[in-house]
């Protein structure tokens, strides 16, 4: 089956700076890739869905000052969370998507960041 | 707006036996519907994908039905496992376009 990768799995990083994390489908185009944060012993919630080329789009309450998104190729996203706070320590997980049926979603193993 | 709920929360079975986990959906419209299993502090493994027109899908112990009309699919697994504990994640799509929208989960303990 299709693989996606996340780089790094896990991050620890000071409050204030940046932390990039990259998202890439290995042996597929994906036009669709969808970013989700997963708070502990929570589910999956959609943060951003972003097209090849285009700018993304973001969910209701989610800042895309914040949490900047690059999707510039057909296998690489990333998610870039800006002047970084604790309450945005999460497990970030990428999601791509091929064009057409059966439109089946890959996720990537996930990114543990954590703010100190 | 989509919304997905998954009962129960947590469940604690004996090795050996058949479980039922439940998944119901507030839109019916649905595309399809894929349910996961998540390890703690891991990534998701995809176990069965149900498009709209399917009323079930099987692989090996696990056995995903689906009732669109009544917004509701059951995941069954038979004779658990210790190496079956994880939680259960249920995620529904509803169109081609459309992101999954995912259920809390139902976290899983077999007992040995």
């Amino acid at each position: 089956g299709a693989v996606v990768s996340q780089h790094p799995s896990r991050v620890i990083c000071k409050s204030g700076t940046s932390v990039k994390i990259e998202c890439r489908s290995l042996d597929f185009q994906a036009t669709t890739m969808f970013w989700y944060r997963q708070f502990p012993k929570q589910s999956l919630m959609l943060m951003a869905t972003s097209n090849e080329g285009s700018k993304a789009t973001y969910e209701q309450g989610v800042e895309k000052d914040k949490f900047l998104i690059n999707h510039a190729s057909l296998t690489l996203s990333t998610l870039t969370v800006t002047s970084a706070h604790p309450e945005d320590s999460s497990f970030y997980i990428c999601s791509a998507k091929l064009a057409g049926p059966p439109d089946t979603q890959y996720f990537g193993p996930g990114t543990r960041l954590t703010v100190l | 707006k989509q919304e997905v709920t998954q009962i129960p929360a947590a469940l604690s079975v004996p090795e050996g036996e058949n479980l039922v986990l439940n998944c119901s959906f507030t839109d019916s419209a649905i595309y399809n519907l894929q349910w996961f299993r998540q390890d703690p502090g891991k990534g998701l493994t995809s176990l069965l994908l149900i498009q709209s027109s399917q009323r079930e899908q099987t692989s090996g112990r696990l056995n995903a039905s689906l009732d669109k009309s009544s917004g509701r699919s059951t995941l069954y697994i038979a004779a658990s496992q210790p190496g079956d504990s994880a939680t259960y994640l249920c995620a529904v799509r509803n169109s081609g376009n459309t992101p999954l929208v995912f259920g809390k989960g139902t976290r899983l303990s077999v007992i040995a």
